[in-house]
């Protein structure tokens, strides 16, 4: 299995420009979770997808940011406009829903630099 | 509500020594641990879990936690380091039945030759 794949694994990009990060999760799976990493604040959930549809999207942090999942196999998470503080390890995961607990699975995570 | 305490941001250890970090959580009903590795430039990778039943867990790569209720921790141990051991840690709790995980600040594991 390809396992979690992101999209890019770098970005660098100037202030007020729009960012796009995307994210395929493995086959099958139908949970999907969008994190973000800072030495400051840690990993925090920012939003999750259950069959393509938001379930807690309480850890967004602003309207400057915004995610979707069109389809099973693709899901973005959008920065508009950027802001040097979004600086930070954005990680994609996903989950298979089952009986009893469930693992998620992490991809390699996006480092986004916004100047 | 769900909180996960890591004591111990930086943990150096020589190699062949025993590795113990430590997490204690707080949650309002029976929670669900886990320990994440994350190497460099990598994603989390699970190392291991608790969910119900046996308190001592054991993960990958020779490492073991206990869930310890009375004194809410779920500390990770390795009786011997090695090089490759070297990596982040990271400590998450989440209600039982829900997906959302609450994850600790981490703690960055460096092993001394």
């Amino acid at each position: 299995d390809a396992g979690v794949i992101q999209s890019p694994r770098h970005e660098v990009t100037e202030m007020g420009q729009e960012v796009t990060l995307r994210c395929k999760p493995i086959s099958g799976h139908d949970y999907l979770f969008w994190y973000r990493q800072t030495m400051m604040r840690g990993l925090e959930l920012l939003i999750y997808f259950n069959n393509n549809v938001p379930i807690d999207d309480s850890g967004m942090p602003e309207d400057r940011f915004s995610a979707k999942m069109p389809n099973a196999s693709f899901s973005t998470l959008k920065i508009q406009p950027s802001e040097p503080r979004d600086s930070a390890v954005y990680f994609c995961a996903s989950s298979l829903r089952g009986t009893g607990w469930k693992e998620q699975y992490f991809g390699p995570g996006t480092r986004l630099t916004v100047t | 509500a769900q909180s996960v305490t890591q004591l111990g941001s930086h943990v150096s250890v020589s190699e062949g020594a025993l590795v113990l970090l430590r997490c204690n959580y707080s949650s309002s009903v029976p929670p669900y641990l886990f320990w994440y590795v994350q190497y460099p430039n990598q994603g989390l990778q699970l190392l291991l879990k608790y969910t119900t039943g046996a308190t001592l867990v054991k993960g990958i790569n020779g490492f073991e936690a206990e869930f310890k209720k009375s004194e809410t921790s779920f500390h990770l141990t390795k009786p011997s380091a090695h090089m490759s051991d070297a990596a982040e840690y990271f400590c998450a709790v989440s209600a039982s039945g829900t997906y959302k995980y609450i994850f600790g600040t981490g703690t960055r594991l460096k092993v001394l030759a």
